[in-house]
C-alpha cells in the first residue's frame, strides 16, 4: 500500500511564527487532504488540494503531485492553531484515506 | 448542522459488552467510511460502504466487528465482546458520489470508546 510521511513530527512554535510543515507519499494520488485534529480531538478539514495551491486565511497548501509532496504554511500562528496536523491520501487504485503519521504543534504564547 | 453526526460522543462498556455507534452523514452523501485512531496514533481505515452495500471492508478486524449502513436510518458500527484492546476514538467520515473523482470526506466528531 501506499506509504505518507510526515515531518517535522513535533514542533513548537512562540505565537506569532511561521511555519511549513511536509507530507511525502510514495505513489499516484487522486485525493489528498490537510486537516486540523484540535485538543477536543475534533478532526476539521483543512484543504481537499490533490494539486496546486489552494489559502484559506493564515493557512495555506500546495501539492505537487508529479513529485509526490505537499505542503501546509501557517503563517502568524496562534495558539489556537495548536494540535496534530494529519495529511491524508487516497492512493489512484481506492476509496481509502490513508493518513500520515501527523505533525504534533505547540503554540506557546 | 449540516455536518456528519455520530453519536454517542463518549462511549463506556465493560469488557464483554457490544457496543454500537452511530453515523449520519451529511445530507446528500452516500458513501460512508469508518476509521479508527488508537491513543496516540494516526487515524487507520476500518471499512467503507454505501447504502445497504459494503464495498471494502479490508480494514475490519475479522472477528467482533460488523458495519451496516441500511436504506433508511443511520450506519452503525457494532462491536461484539469488547476488549480493552477496543478503546479508541472512532471516526465516521462522508462523501459525495465519487464517480471517477474522489470528492473530500468529511468527518464527525468521533466517538470515544473506553472499555472497563
Amino acid at each position: 500500500g501506499i506509504q505518507v510521511e510526515q515531518s517535522p513530527p513535533d514542533l513548537i512554535l512562540q505565537e506569532g511564527a511561521n511555519s511549513t510543515l511536509r507530507c511525502n507519499f510514495s505513489d499516484s494520488v487522486n485525493n489528498l487532504q490537510w486537516f486540523h485534529q484540535n485538543p477536543w480531538g475534533q478532526l476539521i478539514n483543512l484543504f481537499y488540494i490533490p494539486s496546486g495551491t489552494k489559502q484559506n486565511g493564515r493557512l495555506s497548501a500546495t501539492t505537487v503531485a508529479t513529485e509526490r509532496y505537499s505542503l501546509l504554511y501557517i503563517s502568524s500562528s496562534q495558539t489556537t492553531d495548536s494540535g496534530v496536523y494529519f495529511c491524508a491520501v487516497i492512493w489512484a487504485a481506492g476509496n481509502k484515506l490513508t493518513f500520515g503519521g501527523g505533525t504534533r504543534v505547540l503554540v506557546k504564547p | 448542522n449540516a455536518g456528519v453526526m455520530q453519536n454517542p460522543r463518549h462511549l463506556v462498556r465493560r469488557r464483554g459488552q457490544e457496543a454500537r455507534l452511530r453515523c449520519s452523514p451529511m445530507k446528500g452523501h452516500s458513501h460512508v467510511y469508518w476509521y479508527r485512531q488508537l491513543p496516540e496514533e494516526g487515524l487507520k481505515f476500518m471499512v467503507y460502504l454505501q447504502k445497504e452495500n459494503i464495498i471494502d471492508e479490508s480494514g475490519m478486524p475479522k472477528e467482533r466487528f460488523s458495519a451496516e449502513f441500511p436504506k433508511e436510518g443511520p450506519s452503525i458500527l457494532r462491536i461484539q465482546q469488547v476488549v480493552r484492546g477496543d478503546s479508541a476514538a472512532y471516526f465516521c467520515a462522508s462523501s459525495e458520489t465519487t464517480g471517477y473523482i474522489n470528492q473530500p470526506q468529511h468527518f464527525g466528531d468521533g466517538t470515544r470508546l473506553s472499555i472497563l
